[in-house]
């Protein structure tokens, strides 16, 4: 297992189309987070997974976005009805979390234009 | 409200001199904190991290030092080398609260490091 894998690297939808995003984490990584990046900002958070629960949601996750991780391995995010300002860079992280460990490795993550 | 701050965007130093880059937070309740690289179109790499009950860690040539009563961390990277010359995030967790250790960024340093 080489990291975390996301899937597509890159997207370009038009406004108001479905967009879904991949993520394969680190295999014996029971924690996966979602975050999303703007052009002069750190990553933010979006969701978090311990195993196939999701426990935690931010805010700025519109009810236009929806992330599931089945079986607690993969994990899809997926926007509807894009919007020009969904356009971000999304980053997919797992960790093992706690004792195990804090550190979150991230995916090479998928830049989303919205035109 | 930016709990966790890197007020420099940028930073310039000659190579084999010593880059320091700057964090401050604000949330008490941090106690657990991370350095990231990040290159253009790719997601943050995992550097370095340091608990709240340590002062200082070290990994090579990298080394965060953390000063709680100032809310202040700050990461050493000697020497300076080209490939060092990334953007750098700050990140900070709660994890002794238990939940997601969901990480809070700051917004980046980019650091160029000139032959």
């Amino acid at each position: 297992d080489t990291g975390v894998s996301q899937n597509p690297r890159h997207k370009i939808t038009k406004r108001g189309q479905n967009v879904t995003f991949r993520c394969d984490p680190i295999s014996e990584h029971n924690r996966l987070y979602w975050y999303r990046q703007t052009l002069g900002q750190g990553p933010e958070f979006l969701t978090y997974f311990q195993n196939e629960a999701q426990l935690e949601k931010s805010r700025l996750l519109s009810d236009r976005f929806s992330a599931e991780r089945p079986k607690g391995s993969f994990s899809t995010l997926e926007i509807q009805r894009t919007e020009q300002g969904d356009s971000a860079m999304y980053l997919c992280a797992s960790s093992l979390g706690g004792s195990g460990g804090v550190e979150a490795f991230f995916g090479q993550g998928t830049r989303l234009t919205v035109v | 409200d930016q709990q966790v701050k890197q007020n420099s965007p940028s930073l310039s130093v000659q190579e084999g001199r010593i880059s320091i880059l700057n964090c401050d937070y604000t949330n008490s309740m941090f106690d657990y904190f991370l350095w990231y690289k990040k290159y253009p179109a790719e997601g943050p790499t995992f550097l370095i991290s340091i608990s709240s009950i340590k002062d200082k860690n070290e990994d090579g040539r990298f080394t965060v030092f953390l000063n709680k009563s100032a809310k202040h961390l700050s990461l050493h990277i000697v020497p300076s080398q080209p490939g060092d010359s990334a953007v750098y995030f700050c990140a900070a967790t709660p994890v002794t609260q238990g939940g997601s250790e969901k990480l809070v960024f700051g917004k980046g340093t980019k650091l160029t490091v000139n032959p």
